[in-house]
């Protein structure tokens, strides 16, 4: 059964870049939109965006000039990184997988990781 | 993006009760819908996506349909277990974006 895991520092300084790395166990890495997902406590969920096959990458348009998901296929693991946060980036921070086959549904998620951006 | 929005924002039920959840775009999505169940502290779990189609694991108690633009939930004989917070999200157009939720608790 695949499972995900999200690690990386709970805190980040503003002005400085978030990384966040998905450790997938039980599964292939392989031909999968992986997918990073975020939410302020208490609020909605946000989609950050996905990478495709180590190669197709596509972004929030919100969050497009700050984001970067790589997949390290030698790893299993695929990464985020968001530069230049503020405290509006302080959010739980998801790492996904979508159903089979779609880019979109998504049926296996990591636990979640928080991440509080603040000095 | 395409905006989602949810109806009610919050309800309270019984246990056995039937629970419908309403999802409408601001643009038309066809059958590209999606729903969540979330507890406090842990993942989205993945409900219903495409409109209809049943996760993984999900009971069959759980439905989802569609009428033109708007899209239910619908929840029968409702347990324990079914007492969250639901969220919709469309996955027709990238960013792929979600509803606010609608939290279902105890009567």
């Amino acid at each position: 059964q695949v499972q995900l895991q999200e690690s990386g520092p709970g805190l980040v300084k503003p002005s400085e870049t978030l990384s966040l790395i998905c450790t997938i166990s039980g599964g292939s890495i392989s031909t999968y939109w992986w997918t990073w997902i975020r939410q302020v406590p208490g609020k909605g969920l946000e989609w950050i965006g996905y990478n495709y096959n180590s190669g197709t990458t596509k972004y929030n348009p919100s969050l497009q000039s700050r984001v970067t998901i790589s997949v390290d296929n030698s790893k299993n693991q695929f990464s985020l990184s968001l530069s230049s946060v503020t405290a509006a980036d302080t959010a739980v921070y998801y790492c996904a997988r979508p159903v089979a086959g779609t880019n979109d549904a998504f049926d296996i998620w990591g636990q979640g990781t928080m991440v509080t951006v603040s000095s | 993006d395409i905006q989602m929005t949810q109806s009610p924002s919050s309800l309270s039920a019984s246990i056995g009760d039937r629970v419908t959840i309403t999802c409408r775009a601001s643009q038309n999505i066809i059958t590209y819908l999606n729903w969540y169940q979330q507890k406090p502290g842990k993942a989205p779990r993945l409900l219903i996506y495409t409109t209809s189609r049943l996760a993984s694991d999900v009971p069959s108690r759980v439905s989802g349909t569609r009428s033109g633009t708007e899209f239910t939930l619908t929840i029968t004989n409702l347990q324990p277990e079914d007492f969250a917070t639901y969220y919709c999200q469309q996955s027709y157009n990238s960013p792929f974006t979600f509803g606010p939720g609608t939290q279902v608790d105890i009567k």
